[in-house]
């Protein structure tokens, strides 16, 4: 079955600079791949997300990159921010009601 | 404002006991998912729903019941059988599986369970 690779597993940035989080799947089947921050005490919420026939997308300070043939693709947050400190999850799916999830990034933006 | 109810916040349980973790959405989405969410793990799958009276296992669902009695309810059960209950449990929805949404887009604030 598919798994998903996360890393790194923790991540400290200034604030101002960029974080980068990496993911790779295992299962060249996978079509949809979407990215969620989890606050502390809080469900997940989606942040972006990307299709297979897409390499790349970007919603303001944030993009992610799809390279399929390599299979992995790559959170960007630019400009970081102490509020864009939480943990992250990448996530794969075939089947578009099951998604399989990284082990999750926390990520420390530092004043 | 709509989005998914998960109560209680906290719960405890016994051994042997069956526990029922509440979520209810007025979202008015299709799909209802739940997760169990360990220390630096990601989320899995314990089941989903993508209609009312309908619902499948997920990755994990050794331990668990559900039912979708309801568009907007989909209770979780930690039976006896589950013998590791201890998680943060997660419910989420989307507007259907099998339409343009993919996999959950909303997620409750999650049910911490804990064995006494």
């Amino acid at each position: 079955g598919e798994n998903v690779e996360q890393h790194p597993s923790t991540l400290s940035v200034q604030e101002g600079d960029s974080a980068v989080i990496k993911c790779t799947y295992s299962d060249s089947a996978s079509n949809y791949f979407p990215w969620y921050k989890q606050e502390l005490g809080k469900g997940p919420q989606l942040i972006i997300d990307i299709r297979s026939n897409v390499g790349e997308k970007k919603d303001q300070r944030i993009a992610v990159t799809l390279n399929k043939t390599a299979k992995h693709f790559s959170l960007h947050i630019t400009e970081t921010q102490p509020e864009d400190s939480a943990v992250y999850f990448c996530a794969a799916s075939i089947d578009r009601g099951k998604l399989i999830f990284g082990q999750g990034t926390e990520l420390s933006v530092k004043p | 404002d709509g989005g998914i109810t998960q109560s209680p916040k906290y719960l405890f349980r016994k051994e042997g006991q069956n526990v029922t973790l509440s979520c209810e959405q007025n979202l008015n989405h299709d799909a209802m998912y739940w997760y169990r969410q360990d220390p630096g793990q990601g989320l899995r799958l314990i089941y989903y729903s993508q209609i009312v009276n309908d619902f499948q296992k997920g990755d994990i669902a050794e331990g668990y019941s559900v039912s979708r009695e309801k568009k907007e309810s989909f209770p979780l059960t930690v039976t006896s059988a589950q013998k590791n209950p201890t998680a943060f449990y997660l419910c989420a929805s989307s507007i259907s599986s099998r339409g343009s949404s993919n996999g959950p887009k909303h997620f409750g604030d999650g049910t911490r369970l804990s064995i006494l």
